[in-house]
């Protein structure tokens, strides 16, 4: 079975600081993976994926991702955090012939202005 | 072009009592997902249909079910509902069940169920 850990469950940073989102999976297969945002009352939304290829993916809003396969880790990064970033993060695997996801549990960021 | 929407938004039932919820994929996309969110939590996922069949099940007990129609839309049932059924009940529509370019999950708005 496959499983997503995230490892921070809050995080509290300033404006212009930098943000990176730690996310660990355990699937010994070929694996797709997401980030998805869901903004304060609003819907899941996808921030960025990587299928294959270059394993440093950009996403929206300034966002990236790096994917390691050795370390299993797909960790998000961006160089500087606005305010409109407060959310929660969550990461997700894809490692089967369907597109089932396993989540993670979430990472809460607050960006204080 | 409309996105993933479910129906009720809200709803409020009691213990052993069923609920239905509701589900419009995006236009031209044949593939339908469940998942459940408890609060803090990951969402968890429930089923998967594609073309009107199970293509899916993730770990939840026989008192969920679900079936997609001939325009793709779906249903996901809960009978006898438990204080632990409590959560905010995600779809998500892709346009095929598998392979890389089709395995990207929009989501709707998501259904929240109370149960009392």
């Amino acid at each position: 079975a496959q499983s997503v850990s995230q490892h921070n469950h809050h995080v509290i940073l300033s404006e212009a600081a930098s943000l990176e989102l730690g996310c660990n999976y355990s699937y010994g297969g070929t694996v797709n993976l997401f980030w998805y945002v869901q903004y304060p009352g609003q819907h899941l939304q996808l921030l960025l994926k990587y299928f294959s290829g270059d394993p440093l993916v950009k996403g929206i809003k300034g966002f990236e991702a790096e994917f390691i396969k050795s370390k299993f880790s797909f960790n998000l990064r961006k160089p500087s955090v606005q305010w409109s970033d407060t959310a929660e993060y969550f990461c997700a695997v894809n490692g089967n012939a369907g597109n089932m996801l396993t989540f993670g549990g979430g990472t809460r960021l607050m960006v204080k202005p | 072009d409309a996105g993933v929407t479910q129906s009720p938004t809200h709803l409020i039932k009691t213990r052993g009592q069923q609920v239905t919820l509701r589900c419009s994929p995006i236009s031209g996309h044949k593939s339908v997902s469940w998942y459940q969110q408890v609060l803090g939590q990951g969402p968890q996922f429930i089923f998967q249909y594609y073309e009107k069949e199970e293509r899916g099940r993730g770990n939840f007990p026989d008192r969920f079910s679900a079936r997609q129609f001939p325009n793709y839309s779906s249903e996901l049932n809960v009978n006898a509902l438990l204080l632990g059924d409590s959560a905010l009940y995600l779809c998500a529509s892709s346009l095929a069940a598998g392979g890389s370019g089709a395995n990207v999950l929009t989501f709707g708005a998501g259904s929240r169920l109370t149960v009392l």
